[in-house]
């Protein structure tokens, strides 16, 4: 298993500006994970973010609004830029140590846009 | 178009009745998996299964890989209130890109005291 945080854990934001989301890992995982949750729905794959190479991202999802970050083998970010009201939702982070068939997830961040 | 249903959406009993939670698609999956989440919280993973016609039990819950690898059910027998929560099958399978999950729907349970 891996133990997952996320920061913030929850934010308010205004229009038009961005956040950066932190995910950090207790272990070394090779695949990292974004998702977005809107209110009473599923998990959406935003994109896949492995250590050493750019991000790939699912459809519907671009870098210019969803930049990821993936420094080292226990961390990765995710910015939400240009935010509008659309994009308050749950993100979370998942990780699948051991490059198998389990993911993890972190305990997500709550993003309201006003 | 989803890739996974989930059946039912919604389902609300009383504290003690049993239930079955449906996970379906017309795609193989190497894995199946299923999660629940609660309010406020990240999906916690229940189980996984691999092979086709797979049973898992874990205390009350049992879990079933349909034999074509299309398939899952979730059953809970004697639910509890603490068994509320959204329950949600997610798949994995490889693409050209590497191995990816999709998530169903997911189905809202509420066990009433």
């Amino acid at each position: 298993s891996a133990v997952i945080s996320q920061k913030p854990s929850r934010d308010i934001c205004q229009r038009g500006t961005s956040l950066t989301i932190q995910c950090q890992v207790d272990s070394q995982v090779t695949m990292m994970f974004w998702y977005r949750q809107q209110p009473g729905q599923s998990l959406t794959l935003i994109a896949t973010a492995n250590q050493g190479s750019e991000a790939t991202y699912e459809s519907g999802f671009v870098i210019d609004k969803f930049p990821i970050s993936r420094p080292n083998l226990t961390f990765s970010t995710l910015t939400v830029s240009n935010m509008s009201p659309e994009d308050s939702s749950i993100y979370l982070c998942s990780v699948d140590p051991q490059g198998g068939e389990t993911q993890y997830f972190g305990p997500g961040t709550r993003l309201l846009v006003l | 178009t989803q890739l996974l249903e989930q059946s039912p959406q919604f389902l609300s009993i009383q504290e003690g009745e049993n239930l079955t939670v449906y996970c379906n698609s017309s795609s193989v999956f190497s894995s199946l998996q299923w999660y629940r989440q609660e309010p406020g919280e990240g999906p916690v993973l229940l189980v996984t299964v691999v092979t086709g016609g797979e049973v898992k039990k874990l205390k009350r819950l049992t879990f079933q890989f349909g034999d074509a690898r299309k398939d899952s059910s979730l059953h809970i027998t004697a639910a509890q209130p603490g068994d509320t929560g959204l329950y949600l099958c997610a798949g994995a399978r490889w693409d050209n890109y590497g191995q990816n999950f999709v998530f169903g729907p997911g189905t809202r349970l509420s066990v009433l005291p």
